[in-house]
């Protein structure tokens, strides 16, 4: 499971766009990118995944530079009920082990 | 389709007590999860098991232990519960390939040790 960098806390207005980056230099070549979502007093929510160059998805995009070592989460025209904190996840699954682990993610934080 | 599934979703014990939580997936994955998570921290793994049949301990797995009964069910115990584990308890389920398809997390057991 390769390290990931990600700024520990955001704040926001509401219809503004919120743009998370994450860092990962020693992404592997079989590597995804996924990103999760989680609300207070909820699970965490599978939100976007990407290998390179741009996602898009109802929820939000992502967007991987060439080098694949960061990425950033755009989430366009927040709204208050997106406040929540964002974990950015770089792995392929089967070389860990399988091991799943979380850092410490951004808490975003969208004001009206 | 209920996804993951856990049970209790709330529980308080007394020091000393034992309890086992229950998770159930009826996605078909391989893989399951158990992570912990105190207030206003990220998550921590406790244990998983890769795929039916092996279990691995995760980042805090002292003071837990896991069975992965059969492909769909993975419970964790506590032997002998401490204030410690005061905690929500969240499981997950995936694919092997969980960086390509994601993981899928139930909705927490809150855990209370008095």
């Amino acid at each position: 499971l390769a390290k990931t960098t990600q700024p520990i806390s955001m704040d926001s207005y509401e219809g503004q766009e919120v743009n998370i980056t994450c860092s990962h230099n020693n992404i592997a070549t079989n590597d995804y990118i996924t990103w999760y979502q989680q609300f207070p007093s909820q699970g965490p929510r599978f939100i976007i995944q990407g290998y390179k160059t741009k996602v898009t998805n109802e929820v939000a995009s992502l967007f991987i530079p060439a080098d694949r070592k960061s990425s950033t989460l755009s989430l366009p025209r927040v709204s208050l009920s997106d406040t929540a904190v964002y974990y950015c996840l770089v792995g392929e699954g089967e070389a860990a082990g399988n091991k799943l682990t979380f850092g410490g993610g951004t808490r975003v934080l969208v004001k009206p | 389709n209920a996804g993951v599934t856990q049970t209790p979703k709330f529980q308080v014990l007394k020091t000393g007590q034992s309890m086992t939580l229950q998770c159930a997936q009826d996605m078909n994955h391989n893989s399951m999860y158990w992570y912990r998570q105190d207030p206003g921290m990220g998550l921590r793994l406790i244990y998983y098991s890769a795929s039916e049949g092996t279990t691995d301990k995760g980042e805090v797995p002292n003071g837990y232990n896991v069975s992965r009964l059969n492909k769909r069910e993975f419970s964790l115990r506590l032997e002998s519960a401490a204030p410690s584990q005061t905690s929500v308890y969240f499981c997950a389920s995936s694919e092997i390939y969980w960086g390509r398809w994601g993981a899928f997390f139930g909705q927490g057991t809150r855990l209370t040790v008095v």
